[in-house]
């Protein structure tokens, strides 16, 4: 089966830097997306690693260990905008699914 | 390029009705996927199509159901609905359905039952 847990709630600062973290458990693991998804809103496609490594993509980076079954969503120089839910997802090879955890809530304050 | 499209936006219906939701995915993209999005649960994996054949289905009784027809456009129907089954349900079409791929998601249909 599949397994995804990250923290229900964080509270960061406008300006800073907060990681969200993601741990997994799936067998035919074929990555690791994050999406983000502001209230009322659909997700929207942040990242997507298959390998181990960080990804940046402007101030927001994602990183991998398969090994560990861990990944982290780290956004950099925090905007009120940013305030939404972060989702992590899995997808195994030839499931034809993508499953995802139950996402983060980010609050940013001023 | 248009997005996807699920319709209705906005539904009430009693408990023991059935409803039918649709999603129309982005233009060219083979693969429909059907999720369940409830506060405490996050998104739930409903079921997957791809050029009408449905590949996977999550752990969701029989009352839920889907089709895929020739143009891509997908439907889920609901029977005999519960109080429970009150959720946003979201549909995502990707270009070939491979699960390394982006999915492009739809506004969602918001399902309320009384």
């Amino acid at each position: 089966g599949q397994n995804i847990d990250q923290p229900t709630e964080m509270t960061a600062t406008e300006g800073a830097i907060v990681q969200i973290n993601c741990t997994y458990q799936t067998s035919g693991f074929n990555g690791l997306f994050w999406y983000q998804q502001h209230a009322g809103e659909a997700p929207t496609f942040l990242s997507y690693n298959v390998l181990d490594g960080l990804e940046e993509k402007g101030r927001f980076s994602s990183f991998l260990s398969r090994s560990k079954g861990y990944s982290y969503l780290l956004l950099k120089e925090l905007q009120m905008k940013d305030s939404a839910s972060y989702l992590c997802a899995t997808s195994n090879t030839g499931g034809f699914k993508t499953i995802f955890g139950a996402g983060t809530r980010l609050f940013v304050k001023a | 390029k248009a997005g996807v499209t699920q319709t209705p936006r906005y539904l009430i219906k009693t408990r023991g009705q059935q409803v039918t939701l649709s999603c129309s995915p982005i233009s060219g993209h083979r693969s429909v996927s059907w999720y369940q999005q409830t506060p405490g649960q996050g998104l739930q994996f409903l079921f997957e199509y791809f050029s009408e054949t449905q590949r996977n289905k999550g752990n969701f009784p029989g009352r839920f159901s889907g089709r895929q027809f020739s143009n891509s456009r997908s439907e889920m129907n609901v029977s005999t609905l519960e109080l429970g089954d009150s959720a946003l349900y979201l549909c995502a079409s990707s270009s070939q359905g491979q699960t390394n791929t982006e999915a492009f998601f739809g506004q969602g249909t918001r399902l309320t039952v009384v």
